[in-house]
């Protein structure tokens, strides 16, 4: 079936600029995520989506980024006047999330977003 | 103190070893167990839950010490293709549904001929 898709694959902006990044996330799952993730260096959470609202955003570095959910389903994460900094691989997860059980909460990821800031 | 520690290694290993990784975690409120696999320039992918109980996936075994607060994955007769940075990942219930997610920064694992 399906699997969570992300676009743009590749990203090349000139710093300043702002950058939409899209996430579709597995038919169902009610639980979106973005991370991202430097060369070399783990997995940085942003921030999580139950439905349309986020519960949790204290990953989300600065006032620059932002996300929406809309209908359940399409995130878009904005990150405004881009720094060199922000480039990094951005990442997002999905997961059935509606229940306390352990498969509900199993992550699957998409492809990812590579972002580089000149 | 990290929320989610690993040895990041590399362990290097022969084809046919068996190789064990550790996992440690600070919150003692966790509740849910992941090991996730990541390959070089790819995106994580689920390779096992750790149930309470352990569990065993073939190769792979899954073992969870609640007193100790850490997580462990063995991977017996390893492959080339098992060369990969795996991810501790662990889970606190929030309210409602909502969870958190908190992924450890990896071991990397290089299984040689």
């Amino acid at each position: 079936g399906a699997g969570v898709s992300q676009s743009p694959s590749n990203k090349v902006t000139e710093k300043g600029k702002d950058v939409e990044l899209r996430c579709d996330p597995i038919s169902g799952h009610t639980a979106l995520y973005w991370y991202r993730q430097s060369l070399g260096q783990g997995l940085e959470f942003l921030i999580y989506f139950q439905g349309n609202s986020a519960p949790d955003k204290s990953g989300l570095p600065s006032d620059r980024f932002s996300a929406e959910r809309t209908g359940g389903s399409v995130s878009t994460l904005t990150i405004q006047r881009t720094q060199q900094e922000d480039s990094a691989v951005y990442l997002c997860a999905s997961s059935l999330g509606r229940r306390r059980d352990l498969t509900y909460n199993e992550q699957f990821f998409g492809p990812g977003t590579r972002l580089t800031v000149l | 103190r990290k929320e989610v520690e690993q040895d990041p290694g590399p362990f290097n290993v022969p084809e046919g070893a068996t190789v064990a990784f550790n996992c440690t975690y600070s919150n003692s409120a966790s509740q849910s167990f992941f090991w996730y696999r990541q390959d070089c320039r790819k995106e994580p992918k689920l390779l096992m839950s750790v149930y309470s109980s352990g569990n065993e996936d073939g190769r792979f075994t899954a073992q969870l010490n609640r007193a100790s607060q850490y997580i462990s994955l063995l991977i017996r007769d390893s492959k080339l293709s098992d060369s990969a940075t795996y991810l501790c990942v662990v889970n606190v219930y929030l309210t409602g549904t909502a969870s958190k997610l908190t992924f450890g920064t990896g071991t990397r694992l290089q299984v040689t001929l």
